[in-house]
């Protein structure tokens, strides 16, 4: 059984398109995670969510919303796509207590 | 602020000899500590954690990391390195909240 799953794992579209990625963890963790991790393999924070409430917004752009429509659940939809958002990105849970994530197997999102 | 440090953008070590990664963290405190291993194409694995106590501490596939408050360090090492273990390594730091702080890693080359 997958813990964190995502979904699609590869993305090719082109600027100005809008797209979403889900992912879904079955582990019964109260926070979830967004990272972006670029072509140097730097990991950035995007955004955490716990018990569905926002609680991280690291000064992403608006063009990127996150969702959450319950504990199990957070997708990231991404609108007007930019070159600069190509990058590999990671959904990723946790306990709050706990503090060790566990990381989906990523989107590959190309933009041309 | 926080950060984590990893000097090591690569390192090349012979199959068979011995490994350390170093990681070096700026906090205030004792924060809590990680390592994960990301293999090319998949997400970020939990290699070993340290919240506190035992400063050297077990982990998955062999690894042990040491916690040393004075060096402001918690390298990670393993007595012989198998060609599996080529990887990007992450040390990461959380202090206690939602938001945990990644160096940049250190990829690990393999040799024959």
């Amino acid at each position: 059984d997958t813990a964190v799953s995502q979904t699609p794992k590869y993305l090719v579209t082109q600027m100005g398109n809008d797209k979403s990625i889900k992912c879904e963890q079955n582990l019964g963790h109260d926070t979830m995670y967004w990272y972006k991790q670029d072509s140097k393999k730097f990991l950035k924070i995007m955004f955490s969510y716990n018990n569905k409430e926002l609680i991280i917004n690291e000064t992403v752009p608006n063009r990127f919303s996150p969702k959450s429509p319950d504990k199990a659940h957070l997708n990231l939809h991404i609108n007007s796509l930019e070159l600069g958002d190509s990058a590999v990105y990671f959904c990723a849970s946790s306990q709050p207590t706990e503090y060790e994530q566990y990381f989906g197997p990523g989107t590959r999102l190309t933009v041309t | 602020a926080q950060s984590v440090t990893q000097p090591d953008i690569h390192i090349t070590v012979s199959e068979g000899a011995s490994l350390e990664l170093r990681c070096n963290y700026s906090y205030g405190a004792t924060p809590y500590l990680f390592w994960y291993v990301q293999s090319p194409g998949q997400g970020l694995q939990l290699l070993l954690k340290y919240f506190s106590g035992d400063t050297l501490v077990q982990g998955i596939k062999g690894f042990e990391a040491e916690f040393k408050r004075s060096q402001s360090s918690f390298n990670l090492r393993k007595p012989s390195v198998h060609w599996s273990d080529a990887a990007e390594y992450f040390c990461a730091l959380n202090t206690g909240g939602f938001k945990t702080i990644f160096g940049a890693g250190t990829r690990l080359f393999v040799k024959a």
